[in-house]
């Protein structure tokens, strides 16, 4: 069955701290992993989005891992501010076609307090 | 910021009411969706539209229908409103292919009591 599986479900961090939170999948084929972050109200917003060659990707204060032999990856948020309080939730495609179509983890809840 | 929108942002209706769920885009996509999603849930796709005067049922089984008589627009309607129906909608859209980019409007938040 195709799943994908974030932990924490939750975090809380000081502001200015590092975090990283995880993703397993068990999706196949695999086309492309995404991460967005959905602040609370809002629909999600991309950060970033690596295909099976690509085993690191920034996106300003964002690095995503992936891993596709072990089918993981990770969201390593450095030097935490307020504005990242929000779930960050990691998408997995299966095939880059019109076909194609994303699985979707739960998210970790990210809170940043001063 | 994608240019991708939903109207109402927030909805509180009565039960057997009619509602229509407005979403637009302006990046000419062929592909819209229509998600659901329950707090601290993940999201659950419940439309899709290959493009103007397509349109298919997602993994979610729902008793709301859609439509898209234009590429830009795709709106989603419950002919009937419950209080089971209470839920964040999402819209999004993207390339054909899936391996592109896919963008989410602001949401509506539907209340049925």
């Amino acid at each position: 069955k195709n799943q994908v599986e974030q932990s924490p479900q939750s975090l809380i961090i000081l502001e200015g701290k590092n975090c990283t939170l995880q993703c397993n999948y068990t999706v196949s084929p695999f086309s492309n992993l995404r991460w967005y972050k959905q602040d609370t109200g809002r629909g999600p917003v991309s950060l970033t989005i690596m295909t099976f060659s690509e085993n690191t990707k920034s996106n300003g204060r964002y690095t995503a891992t992936l891993d596709a032999d072990t089918k993981q990856s990770s969201l390593h948020i450095t030097a935490s501010q307020l504005s990242d309080s929000a779930s960050y939730i990691c998408v997995v495609s299966d095939r880059g076609s019109t076909l194609g179509r994303l699985y979707f983890g739960r998210g970790t809840q990210l809170t940043v307090w001063p | 910021e994608a240019d991708i929108y939903q109207t109402p942002r927030y909805l509180v209706i009565g039960t057997g009411k009619k509602i229509t769920l407005e979403c637009s885009q302006t990046m000419g996509h062929d592909k819209m969706y229509w998600y659901q999603q329950d707090p601290g849930m993940e999201l659950h796709l419940i439309h899709y539209s290959y493009g103007v005067n397509s349109t298919e049922k997602g993994d979610l089984s729902s008793e709301s229908t859609v439509s898209r008589i234009r590429t830009e627009h795709f709106p989603l309607t419950l002919e009937s409103a419950r209080p089971s129906h209470t839920s964040q909608y999402l819209c999004a859209s993207s390339e054909l292919d899936s391996s592109y980019e896919q963008y989410f409007g602001p949401g509506t938040r539907l209340t049925v009591t």
